[in-house]
């Protein structure tokens, strides 16, 4: 079974729009919850991480907020550009990780 | 820095046929993964290592052998090829556990099988 659902599949925003991936987990043993972002032909490359001691993380345009009650997490993308068209995966897990199925992310200029 | 290299990029095999799918890292990684990614399933965990010598099974290893002789190569082997093994197949590396250290992945091998 999926261990980590991730959705939407796939958004489209305008420059300048904030899209927001979610990612819901059900191990509660899972304390570490990284996103992946993955252009095409290429490998995944870690983008922002968060451990479940903290609800938000910040670092430039990209926050994770992370909800342990409700075992939720999500990245915001502030200011998105054309050049976070990507596809983004979360994950959860410890010394093993899950992956999410993936968002396809398109900035329209 | 060459960081993971995989190789070959693209390879189809006919059902049935054996290869090798290679993987090595210069960064003196201990942790070394392959998964694989299909198409809206995300990336699947088939083996992993935690040093040379080490081997352990992850979610999908059926189809699957590895084995880890040094720190810089994780060779994985597909033996009798079917359909359901067409897929992209990333290594990926990290000096300790993903729990503290990020993962380096390759740029992946395309495999078909036909």
């Amino acid at each position: 079974q999926q261990q980590v659902k991730q959705s939407p599949q796939s958004l489209i925003v305008q420059k300048g729009g904030i899209p927001i991936i979610n990612c819901a987990y059900e191990n509660t043993a899972f304390d570490y919850f990284p996103w992946y972002q993955q252009f095409p032909g290429k490998g995944p490359a870690l983008l922002i991480a968060i451990r479940p001691d903290v609800s938000e993380k910040k670092e430039g345009r990209f926050t994770i907020s992370f909800n342990k009650s409700a075992k939720q997490f999500s990245l915001h993308i502030m200011d998105s550009q054309p050049g976070d068209s990507a596809t983004y995966f979360c994950a959860a897990g410890g010394n093993q990780f899950y992956f999410g199925t993936g968002t396809s992310l398109t900035v329209i200029p | 820095n060459a960081g993971v290299t995989q190789t070959p990029k693209f390879r189809i095999l006919k059902i049935g046929q054996s290869m090798t799918l290679q993987c090595a890292q210069d960064m003196n990684h201990n942790y070394m993964y392959w998964y694989r990614q299909d198409p809206g399933m995300g990336l699947k965990l088939i083996y992993y290592s935690v040093g040379a010598g080490i081997t352990d099974k992850g979610e999908v290893p059926n189809g699957y052998n590895v084995s880890r002789s040094t720190t810089e190569d994780f060779p994985l082997r597909l033996e009798l090829a079917a359909p359901s093994q067409t897929s992209v197949y990333f290594c990926a590396s990290s000096p300790r556990s993903p729990y503290n250290s990020p993962l380096h992945f390759g740029n992946g091998t395309r495999l078909t099988v036909t």
